[in-house]
């Protein structure tokens, strides 16, 4: 199957910093990509769409201000968690679908964020 | 809203066959049934879907209803490595169309 690749997989930041984590499609073109966020013993929860030259799309109770996601090309979107503080510690996760036809979501393996 | 419901959690025996079930009784004439699994720490991976007709692939084979209310997948031989949680997903099935999760099953392969 098709590789969507996310770095860094863990980072630990001070509270108050930014962390950038990077989500690529290898080997595809990815017009749309999700960001979800994952805290311990729950499911995945989706937190924005990312549309290749436009604004992302963000599910309710989302701040868009404290999460920029970025999708400058069709193979990288980055999402940027300002102002980190520790309640934002979490597993966050991308995924993107190819763009013809019926088709599955890949994801990549996860950022491991903590905040201090 | 994930609009499915899957048990919580199920045991299977190594080498026995291990057959996940899941209700979407709401399900769309054009919604397909999608199953991810995540394996602990790591992110979901594709298993596969179908829309109305019984699909095979090399890992599973998922069985779906006449009405498509309910589907099972079924993994022939499970191993200890497919200890994970198994989420079933009705979609659409387009590039833009997001995947929403549910709680999912926790499935734990025993020796």
């Amino acid at each position: 199957g098709a590789v969507v690749s996310q770095h860094p997989s863990r980072v630990i930041c001070k509270s108050g910093t930014s962390v950038k984590i990077e989500c690529r499609s290898l080997d595809f073109q990815a017009t749309t990509m999700f960001w979800y966020r994952q805290f311990p013993k729950q499911s995945l929860m989706l937190m924005a769409t990312s549309n290749e030259g436009s604004k992302a799309t963000y599910e309710q109770g989302v701040e868009k201000d404290k999460f920029l996601i970025n999708h400058a090309s069709l193979t990288l979107s980055t999402l940027t968690v300002t102002s980190a503080h520790p309640e934002d510690s979490s597993f966050y996760i991308c995924s993107a679908r190819s763009g013809r036809g019926i088709t599955e979501a890949f994801f990549g393996q996860g950022t491991r964020l903590t905040v201090v | 809203d994930a609009k499915t419901t899957q048990p919580t959690s199920m045991d299977c025996a190594e080498g026995r066959a291990a057959n996940l079930p899941c209700n979407h009784s709401t399900i769309s004439g054009n919604e397909y049934v999608y199953w991810y699994r995540q394996i602990h720490s790591q992110g979901p991976q594709y298993i596969i879907h179908g829309l109305k007709n019984n699909e095979t692939n090399e890992m599973a084979s998922l069985i779906i209803t006449e009405d498509r209310k309910s589907s099972t997948l079924i993994l022939p031989h499970a191993t200890l490595r497919d200890t994970a949680v198994y989420y079933c997903i009705r979609n659409y099935g387009g590039a833009t169309n997001k995947l929403i999760f549910g709680t999912g099953t926790l499935l734990a392969v025993q020796p």
